[in-house]
């Protein structure tokens, strides 16, 4: 079975400051790896993705860093807001085939 | 408007008896997946379906059916629930390809059985 481990488990961090969250996968044939933000009570939604040939990408104040030689990839939240307080899925996906979720990281930010 | 739906949202049965989840997306996508969601575990997928007629077996396929018979329905079917069975399930969509990526995930059914 593949698995993409992620860490910590749950994140409580002041407003404004940064939120990190950590993913390692294993198999090397995965050719994207998305990030998915979940509220309570709905379903999933894409948040950002990355490509594994990409080292970083940055979407407003989140932004995926890469390390393909690590096998490791993680979502960094800057200026965070009481508003981004959510779970957060690391995922990795082969096309036309099946993806892959981490375990969630509940992601609270007071105010 | 853009959706993934899923019917019933809660649901409460016993072992045993035989149930479908219903799931429907407007958006005219190829992929179409279901998964299970339990604390500590993430989401976990049951099966998916490249296009009509083309399904494979996710990670957690046991105890679970599914059928594509048409492009925008992707039902899951429990033939005889157990009490393990008990997590939310959600149905996502997707185009095919390098846009897989971006699925869309539809409400959730909370199943529990007893």
């Amino acid at each position: 079975q593949q698995q993409v481990k992620q860490s910590p488990q749950s994140l409580i961090v002041q407003k404004g400051g940064i939120s990190i969250i950590n993913c390692a996968y294993e198999n090397t044939a995965f050719d994207y790896f998305p990030w998915y933000q979940q509220f309570p009570g709905k379903g999933p939604a894409l948040l950002i993705a990355i490509r594994p040939d990409v080292s970083e990408k940055k979407e407003g104040r989140f932004t995926i860093s890469f390390n393909k030689s690590a096998k490791q990839f993680s979502l960094h939240i800057m200026d965070s807001q009481p508003g981004d307080s959510a779970t957060y899925f690391c995922a990795a996906i082969n096309y036309g085939q099946n993806f892959v979720f981490g375990p969630g990281t509940r992601l609270s930010v007071l105010p | 408007e853009a959706q993934v739906t899923q019917n019933p949202r809660y649901l409460i049965t016993v072992t045993g008896k035989k149930l479908t989840v219903t799931c429907s997306q407007n958006m005219n996508h190829e992929y179409m997946s279901w998964y299970r969601q339990d604390p500590g575990l993430g989401l976990r997928q049951i099966y998916y379906s490249m296009n009509v007629e083309v399904t494979d077996k996710g990670d957690v396929p046991e105890g679970y059916k599914v059928s594509r018979k048409e492009k925008r329905n992707f039902p899951l079917i429990l033939e005889s629930p157990s009490p393990n069975q008990t997590s939310l399930y959600f149905c996502a969509s997707s185009l095919f390809g390098e846009e897989a990526y971006e699925q869309y995930f539809g409400p959730g059914t909370r199943l529990t059985v007893t």
